[in-house]
């Protein structure tokens, strides 16, 4: 039973270019969530989503960054016109059940996005 | 607004002996509580949990111990050993969603040969 895929696991990007991360979450769960850490910090929440639909999306920036996940296919986070700040992990993780119960979320191997 | 602290950078024990990795929270609506151990350039991989109806759960080696009074838990591995060397996080959820896991700052663990 395959874990939680990311790709790709490290992603250089000049300012002003796109990332797209891609998260697969594990067989059978329908809910994803992502979040990032920056150096020495901790994980922060950024989204969480279920199939065709944003949850949560409170820790979002307000612009150049966007969620989906989509009826087929993985999850995309996607980071619009990147500047250096956005250097960081993005993580991504899956649970079987989602809001409104306790959950236990599993984590994929993360992204590391490196903006030049 | 930290709503989770785990006030203790970093810790280091023997092998052998047990570990006890401390975490405090300020906010009264998280009933759920889960601890991870992540080494570098890899994922979070989840160790244990606890909800908020216990005061302490068991698997193994590892025991996570809740007091609500004081809005603190602590995750206890005993015996310690080298493998354990990671930097591990405690995180919390509860109120109005489950899918928002708040997480500290991490507690780098060094258990010694």
């Amino acid at each position: 039973n395959a874990g939680v895929m990311q790709n790709p696991r490290h992603l250089v990007r000049r300012r002003g270019q796109e990332a797209r991360l891609r998260c697969s979450p594990m067989k059978g769960h329908s809910h994803v969530y992502w979040y990032r850490q920056l150096p020495e910090e901790g994980l922060k929440f950024m989204v969480y989503l279920q199939k065709e639909n944003i949850i949560d999306e409170s820790g979002m920036p307000k612009e150049r960054f966007s969620a989906e996940f989509p009826k087929e296919g993985p999850s995309i986070l996607r980071i619009q016109q990147v500047v250096r700040g956005d250097s960081a992990a993005y993580f991504c993780a899956s649970s079987p059940q989602g809001q409104g119960m306790a959950d236990t979320q599993y984590f994929g191997p993360g992204t590391r996005l490196t903006v030049l | 607004d930290q709503q989770v602290k785990q006030n203790s950078p970093s810790l280091s024990v023997q092998e052998g002996r047990i570990s006890i990795l401390n975490c405090d929270y300020t906010n009264s609506m998280f009933d759920y509580f889960l601890w991870y151990k992540k080494y570098p350039a890899e994922g979070p991989t989840f160790l244990i949990s606890i909800s908020s109806i216990k005061d302490k759960n068991e698997d193994g080696r590892f025991t996570v111990f809740l007091n609500k009074s004081a809005k603190h838990l602590s995750l206890h591995i005993v015996p310690s050993q080298p493998g354990d060397s990671a930097v591990y996080f405690c995180a919390a959820a509860g109120g109005t969603s489950y899918g928002k896991l708040t997480f500290g700052q991490g507690t780098i663990l060094t258990v010694h040969p």
